[in-house]
């Protein structure tokens, strides 16, 4: 069974950091691209960032770029999503999402909450 | 960056009822489309992908069609466990969400 569970999440000032981790399991993880996507309070999905099965490709919207990091460690199956410099607008849901090939996005972690506020 | 609407925003429908779901395109996808279902709380589950492709163990009274820019998901018999937001996804060009259904029963 395919499971995403992420952690790392909480409230933190604006201008500071934190890391969101997504350890995965039940599949090959070395296999798949994976993504990060998220979701402000009562709002809609919002695709955040990606990288390719082997870390060599990573990819961002434009109003995280530079300030969030996507990386992943094969051996230890486990996706993360180093967030710097947050601000208020980054407060969401982010889901662990695995990437199925040319058919998007199909298994999502439950998410953890990420809240920017003085 | 392709924008993706999906109306109506709220719909209200009785069990057994046929409901359509529609989500527009400002271009071209190529039927790189699919379909979620958030129930409250939870994760998006992915019914349909690809336009038509009915993810595994999701039963067969979900369908999705579509082509160009006009996708639809359809529930032939309203059940109520989908009570649920449905989200459209496109994925030919970077990616991109719809905003959401919010889906009711009467």
């Amino acid at each position: 069974e395919v499971q995403l569970v992420e952690s790392g999440g909480g409230l933190v000032q604006p201008g500071r950091s934190l890391k969101l981790s997504c350890a995965a399991s039940g599949f090959t993880f070395s296999n798949y691209y994976m993504a990060w996507v998220r979701q402000a309070p009562t709002k809609g999905l919002e695709w955040v960032a990606s990288i390719t099965n082997s870390g060599g490709s990573t990819y961002y919207r434009d109003s995280v770029k530079g300030r969030f990091t996507i990386s992943r460690d094969n051996a230890k199956s486990t996706l993360y999503l180093q967030m710097d410099s947050l601000r208020s607008e980054d407060t969401a849901t982010y889901y662990c999402t695995r990437v199925r090939g040319r058919t998007g996005l199909d298994y999502w972690g439950q998410g953890v909450m990420v809240t920017v506020s003085s | 960056d392709i924008q993706m609407t999906q109306s109506p925003s709220v719909l209200s429908a009785s069990v057994g009822d046929r409901v359509t779901l529609n989500c527009k395109a400002s271009q071209n996808i190529n039927k790189y489309l699919n379909w979620y279902q958030q129930k409250l709380g939870e994760a998006p589950k992915l019914l349909i992908y690809n336009t038509n492709n009915l993810q595994t163990g999701i039963p067969s009274r979900f369908s999705g069609s579509g082509s160009g820019t006009d996708y639809t998901l359809t529930i032939s018999s309203l059940q109520p466990e989908d009570v649920a937001t449905y989200f459209c996804f496109q994925h030919n060009s970077w990616w991109t969400f719809g905003g959401g259904t919010k889906l009711e029963l009467k």
